[in-house]
Formats: C-alpha cells, sequence, structure tokens
C-alpha cells in the first residue's frame, strides 16, 4: 500500500521569500501520480499541481514548483515569493497507476506567511 | 470551471440518526469519491465509486456507510446510525477517466456534527 509523509507540522515564512514544504512518499509501484493541494482557512481543496513518476522534468505552476527526488522517494513542494494569501494547510497526495484509485493524503503542513 | 456540489454545508444529528450527504460530481466525470477530515487532520479516503459499484474503501467504511448514485446525477453518502467520532467535514470529489494524472475536483463539503 502506498504512504504518504510530511514531517512539518507547521512552517513559518516572511513575505517575498520562498518556502519548500517536504513530502515524501512509498509505494512499490512504478508508475504512479503525486499531487499538492490547497486548504485554506475556508475548507475548500484547490489543486496546485502535480508530477507523474515517469515526468523527466520538475512540475511548475506559476510560483508552485515541484522538486521531485524519484531516488530518494520525495516530491516536495517550493513556493516561490510568499504571499500573505499562501497562508493555508498543505497536503501532498499520491495515486498509482490504477484506473480510479483514489488519491492517499499526507497529514499537511499548515504554513504561515507573515508581512 | 466545472464544480462538484455538495448539499448541505451543514448537518447537525443526534447519535443514532441517520443522515444522507448529497453530492454532484461533475457531468462527464466517471469516479466518484468521499474523503472526510476531522478538524485540522488529514483528509482521509472513505470510498470510491465507479460504474454503479464501489471499487474501492478504506477500513473506516464500514458497514454502518453506503453509497449510492440514485440517479444520473446525484452521488449520496449514508451513514445508518451516526456516533459522536463521525463528526467531520465530508468531501465528495469526482474525475473523468480515472487516469494516474487527473486531479480530483473537490465539493466544498459538508460539515457534519454529531450531538
Amino acid at each position: 500500500a502506498q504512504k504518504i509523509t510530511q514531517t512539518q507540522p507547521g512552517m513559518f515564512v516572511q513575505e517575498k521569500e520562498a518556502v519548500t514544504l517536504d513530502c515524501t512518499y512509498d509505494t512499490s509501484d512504478q508508475s504512479y501520480g503525486l499531487f499538492w493541494y490547497k486548504q485554506p482557512s475556508s475548507g475548500e481543496m484547490i489543486f496546485l499541481i502535480y508530477q507523474g513518476s515517469y515526468d523527466e522534468q520538475n512540475a511548475t505552476e506559476g510560483r508552485y514548483s515541484l522538486n521531485f527526488q524519484k531516488a530518494r522517494k520525495s516530491a516536495n513542494l517550493v513556493i516561490s515569493a510568499s504571499q500573505l494569501g499562501d497562508s493555508a494547510m498543505y497536503f501532498c497526495a499520491m495515486t498509482i497507476n490504477q484506473a480510479g484509485t483514489a488519491l492517499i493524503f499526507g497529514k499537511g503542513t499548515t504554513l504561515s506567511v507573515s508581512s | 470551471e466545472p464544480e462538484v456540489t455538495q448539499t448541505p454545508s451543514h448537518q447537525v444529528t443526534q447519535m443514532g440518526q441517520e443522515v444522507i450527504l448529497r453530492c454532484v460530481p461533475i457531468s462527464n466525470h466517471l469516479y466518484f469519491y468521499w474523503y472526510r477530515q476531522i478538524l485540522g487532520q488529514k483528509v482521509e479516503f472513505l470510498v470510491s465509486f465507479y460504474n454503479n459499484e464501489i471499487s474501492e474503501k478504506s477500513e473506516i467504511f464500514d458497514d454502518q456507510f453506503s453509497v449510492e448514485r440514485p440517479d444520473g446525477s446525484n452521488f449520496t453518502l449514508k451513514i445508518r446510525s451516526t456516533k459522536l467520532e463521525d463528526s467531520a467535514m465530508y468531501f465528495c470529489a469526482s474525475r473523468g477517466q480515472g487516469l494516474t494524472n487527473e486531479k480530483l475536483f473537490f465539493g466544498s463539503g459538508t460539515q457534519l456534527s454529531v450531538l
């Protein structure tokens, strides 16, 4: 079974600085997908970025990038130029390559951005 | 962007009562999911549903839980006899073809409070 580990319960960063949120995963499958979701205090789940296990390049979406290190089984989220609106809970998730298999989530990291 | 719709947004019930949480997934999606999140904790997978049957379920999804797609649009989660520990935010989600690289579209959740 797959497992996602997020070891940072909380992170603090100043506005305009970059921050890295850690995520490690465990699976015996060779084909899988990794996701990051943001959950602000309002509660909705917002998709941020996706990385496939066979993707050779790290995924980027605007200020978000995913530092994918396959050998280390890590998929860290990097947020550049943090903004106050980035304050939220961030969840790493993965799914394996079987049709419709559910995403399994980590425990999340609370990011606080200060001015 | 298309949306997953959940009703009600809040549900208060007495312990031992039955509740039905309702969801309208995105219309051309084939895979449907229920997740729950106890306040401030991780997002936990409950069940996935495809082609009118359960395709996966977690240990949490015991005999007290059931899911149904009664018509072409609604997807419901029923809890037969609620317990205090069922108090949580319940998220419905859907995915198009169930491909590894497809993100989950989440609804805005139903906050269930069992008294």
